[in-house]
């Protein structure tokens, strides 16, 4: 079975700031990852995903997220917020068996940028 | 069109009542999906279909809950003697073959079902 713990239900920044949104996943298989971003009204879009290729993923918007076998993390960060970030994120984490079509999503932590 | 498309994008039923939710994808989309979303929560998967078969129903809660799509283009959730606990926004989502991992997954803006 395959998990993902996100950390924070809640963050706030300024704008200008360093936003970190923290993933830990748990899959007994080689995982495949996914950050999701989730913006009022609108449907879930992919921010960038990892599926075993370099372990620095670039994404959208100027977000990236590593992927740490180590740490079995998969934490997403941008330099400088923008006030147009702030939205609700989704980590998710598929498998590399037979059902890798299915995500797994953590329960969503929602970003607040104030001026 | 231009997106998956869901409709009602609200719903309000009474508890014993059934519903359905539609959910149109991209035209030419192979796989769809449905994700269920309770309040406070994260997706979780309910059901997939190849063109119109479906594959794979093992997230569907109970038998009260039925999904279609006969013609490998719309698809339908039906929730049948609906409670409570199945109040949460239903996701649909499409991918254009048959994975998620080398391409991207397309999600509509979901119905919010609200049971009383």
């Amino acid at each position: 079975a395959q998990s993902v713990t996100q950390l924070g239900s809640h963050v706030s920044v300024s704008e200008g700031a360093l936003v970190l949104l923290r993933c830990n996943y748990s899959s007994s298989v080689p995982p495949y990852l996914f950050w999701y971003v989730q913006y009022p009204n609108q449907g879930l879009q992919l921010l960038l995903k990892y599926t075993s290729a370099a372990t620095l993923v670039k994404g959208i918007n100027d977000f990236e997220a590593e992927f740490k076998k180590s740490e079995t993390s998969f934490h997403l960060t941008k330099p400088s917020a923008h006030m147009s970030d702030a939205a609700e994120y989704f980590c998710a984490v598929s498998n590399s068996g037979g059902s890798n079509y299915k995500l797994t999503f953590g329960k969503g932590t929602l970003l607040t940028v104030n001026p | 069109g231009a997106g998956v498309s869901q409709s009602p994008r609200y719903k309000v039923a009474k508890r014993g009542q059934d519903v359905a939710l539609r959910c149109d994808p991209i035209s030419g989309h192979v796989s769809l999906f449905w994700y269920q979303q309770a309040l406070g929560q994260g997706p979780e998967f309910l059901t997939y279909f190849q063109n119109e078969a479906q594959l794979d129903k093992s997230g569907l809660p109970s038998d009260r809950f039925f999904a279609e799509r006969p013609e490998g283009s719309v698809s339908t959730l039906k929730i049948q003697r609906t409670q409570q606990e199945d109040s949460a926004v239903y996701l649909c989502a499409s991918s254009l073959t048959n994975g998620i991992l080398n391409e991207k997954l397309f999600f509509g803006s979901g119905t919010q079902l609200s049971v009383l």
